[in-house]
């Protein structure tokens, strides 16, 4: 069975810099999407960046992106310029392209930022 | 304009009753899900239906029901309310369960004294 790890359970940082969260991940499937979620005091769980394992190259999206490492089985999320409204929960997941499409989560790491 | 909806928000409740939660996307897609976030904030599948057919059917209590009324909708009734019930409980969808990301709703925060 799948799993997901993060063993960060909190993290922190000054505003402005860069953190980096972890993830690993255990598969012996060669096909599957990761994805990171961010989870506000809200409640909202929202989309960061999602990542194809097929896909060699690291996904990015603004000041958000990813260090994928297939063989390694680790999937880390980098936030660059932290800013004050990316303080929330950030939860690591997978999913399978071949079968049961359930989304299998991590943990989750929970990021503060000081001012 | 709201693309997955949840109703209620937030939902305290007597032991023993029976509630719903109601889920609606207006993505236009074909595969929805729900989901329990325990108070340790790990997230569990339970259900998810696509084409309004049943394809995931997580360990479950069966006072736990979902129904597909149409590829829009998927509400949650729980029966017979336990403490243990207590949870947020998200709602997605996908367009494939295979392929596509899953966007969530806002949560409904569930509280069972």
């Amino acid at each position: 069975a799948q799993t997901v790890t993060q063993s960060q359970p909190e993290m922190s940082v000054q505003e402005a810099e860069t953190v980096t969260l972890s993830c690993t991940y255990d598969t012996s499937e060669s096909d599957y999407y990761l994805f990171w979620y961010k989870q506000p005091p809200s409640r909202q769980m929202i989309l960061v960046i999602r990542q194809e394992a097929y896909k060699q190259q690291n996904a990015t999206e603004n000041r958000f992106s990813v260090n994928f490492q297939k063989a390694a089985k680790s999937f880390s999320l980098k936030i660059s310029d932290s800013q004050l409204g990316d303080a929330a929960m950030y939860f690591c997941a997978y999913r399978s392209a071949n079968s049961n499409y359930q989304l299998i989560w991590g943990a989750g790491t929970k990021l503060i930022i000081k001012p | 304009d709201t693309a997955v909806s949840q109703t209620p928000k937030y939902l305290v409740t007597q032991m023993g009753n029976d509630k719903s939660i109601k889920c609606e996307q207006n993505l236009g897609h074909d595969t929805m899900y729900w989901y329990k976030q325990d108070s340790k904030k790990f997230l569990k599948i339970m259900f998810s239906y696509n084409n309004k057919e049943l394809i995931i059917n997580e360990t479950v209590p069966n006072r736990f029901s979902p129904k597909s009324p149409d590829k829009a909708h998927l509400n949650l009734h729980i029966n017979s309310l336990e403490l243990g019930d207590s949870a947020v409980y998200f709602c997605a969808s996908s367009q494939d369960p295979g392929t596509d990301t899953q966007y969530f709703g806002p949560g409904t925060r569930l509280t069972v004294l």
